[in-house]
């Protein structure tokens, strides 16, 4: 159980366009999903906090203008990174919290395979 | 301000026994979580801890003790599949994950 599929795996684009990324909760409805942005050889960082069904929470310093998220079902979460730029270029990762009686510990985050964007 | 302190890299033996050491300072906690992330991967979940103690899943081992703010991961018979970054992750009084840099084992034959 608890299995979140991310879908691209591997994205190139040019810059200026758009780009969206779907994150799914397989075999559980998760109220709250989060996304994360992971550069070469640092840690996680968090960027926004999603809620079905209400506005997206960001996290400081990420425009939210520029990284559009939608969360309109209880298993899906899309991240839209509009215009975007080569240092946009990130693996982006997102998470789906496990809720009390889909089994495991409460709150523990479970994520997906993650999406690597390259702008050039 | 909130911090979760780990070592950068380790170095350890295939066959051996590993301690990852994980120390934090959060406004308040609600659970410690240890992932495991191979390069170029997303995090897996290896283990949750709320209360004192040793919890035990096969060859992995995780401790917490909160009066010290101290938490290790134990890794038993290491294998070279075990070669990846150990992410330790506490929740604080907001139910909101803390990160910490993650340690990146390497296992040598």
């Amino acid at each position: 159980g608890a299995v979140v599929s991310q879908h691209p795996s591997w994205v190139i684009c040019k810059s200026g366009t758009s780009v969206k990324i779907e994150c799914r909760s397989l075999d559980f409805q998760a109220t709250t999903m989060f996304w994360y942005r992971q550069f070469p050889k640092q840690s996680l960082m968090l960027m926004a906090t999603s809620n079905e069904g209400s506005k997206a929470t960001y996290e400081q310093g990420v425009e939210k203008d520029k990284f559009l998220i939608n969360h309109a079902s209880l298993t899906l979460s899309t991240l839209t990174v509009t215009s975007a730029h080569p240092e946009d270029s990130s693996f982006y990762i997102c998470s789906a919290r496990i809720p009390d009686e889909a089994g495991g510990p409460a709150d523990t985050q479970y994520f997906g395979p993650g999406t690597r964007l390259t702008v050039l | 301000g909130q911090n979760i302190d780990q070592p950068t890299e380790m170095t350890a033996t295939e066959g051996a026994i590993v301690q990852i050491n994980c120390t934090y300072q959060t406004s308040g906690f609600n659970g410690l979580f240890w992932y495991q992330q191979h390069a170029g991967e997303a995090p897996t979940f290896l283990s949750y801890n709320v209360l004192d103690g040793l919890e035990e899943k096969g060859r992995f081992s995780s401790f917490l003790s909160r009066s010290k703010g101290y938490s290790y991961l134990l890794l038993k018979e290491l294998q070279m599949k075990d070669s990846a970054s150990y992410l330790c992750a506490v929740m604080d009084s907001n139910y909101q994950l803390i990160w910490g840099a993650g340690t990146k084992l390497i296992i040598k034959p």
